[in-house]
């Protein structure tokens, strides 16, 4: 069965700090799909990146990087520079097609506190 | 991306009573998912809502409590039946970006129920 574990449930950082939130996933699928999802406080969910199994490139978009390596099953996102907006409660995702489905299997969450 | 309202965005509702949650999308999707999200965990899935035939319902929920309709291709309503403070959570809407079930799942902002 899809698992995701984020153990990490709660991190608080000063502001400017880098913060790694951590993902391991487990499939037995070949391929697959990997998300993270950003939860504010107002408690809306936003999209922040989709990686497939077959791209392991690193990837990265201003302040965010992701760091996909299949040989640990690991998603890991980490902030640069944390601001305070940044606090929120981070998800990860893994797509499951299982049983004909079209579903995500979701981590528990972390929840990242920036404090100023 | 598409744009997704949910009404209402929240209520306290009496045990016992039943609560109907719209969901319109701005743009045609073959498939809605209805999420819940309880108080400080992660995500499920309830079940997948396709336009002209049943919804497929995840294990642990059923028809009875949850029934789902999907009179068109933008709209999709979800019920918490004969409601008791176990269902108090976050329910959540969503739809795929793009035609393809690995495109990112893109979420309303939710109807917060409390129970009481």
């Amino acid at each position: 069965a899809q698992k995701v574990t984020q153990a990490q449930t709660e991190i608080s950082v000063v502001e400017k700090e880098d913060v790694t939130l951590d993902c391991v996933y487990e499939t037995r699928d070949t391929t697959y799909y990997l998300f993270w999802y950003k939860q504010p406080p107002s408690g809306e969910l936003v999209f922040l990146i989709r990686r497939n199994s077959f791209d392991e490139q690193n990837e990265i978009s201003g302040r965010y990087s992701w760091n996909f390596q299949k040989s640990t099953s690991s998603f890991n996102f980490t902030i640069t520079a944390s601001q305070v907006v940044d606090s929120a409660v981070y998800f990860c995702a893994l797509s499951d097609r299982g049983g004909g489905s079209e579903k995500l299997v979701f981590g528990k969450g972390m929840k990242l506190t920036v404090n100023p | 991306s598409a744009v997704i309202s949910q009404k209402p965005s929240r209520d306290i509702c009496q045990r016992g009573t039943s609560l109907t949650i719209q969901c319109q999308v701005d743009s045609q999707v073959t498939m809605m998912f209805w999420y819940r999200q309880q108080p400080g965990q992660s995500l499920t899935l309830i079940a997948t809502a396709n336009q002209g035939s049943e919804a497929t319902y995840e294990s642990g929920f059923v028809i009875d409590k949850f029934p789902i309709s999907r009179p068109n291709l933008t709209f999709s309503t979800l019920t918490v039946s004969n409601m008791s403070p176990e269902d108090s959570s976050i329910y959540l809407c969503s739809v795929h970006d793009g035609s393809s079930y690995n495109s990112p799942l893109h979420f309303g902002n939710g109807t917060r129920l409390t129970v009481t």
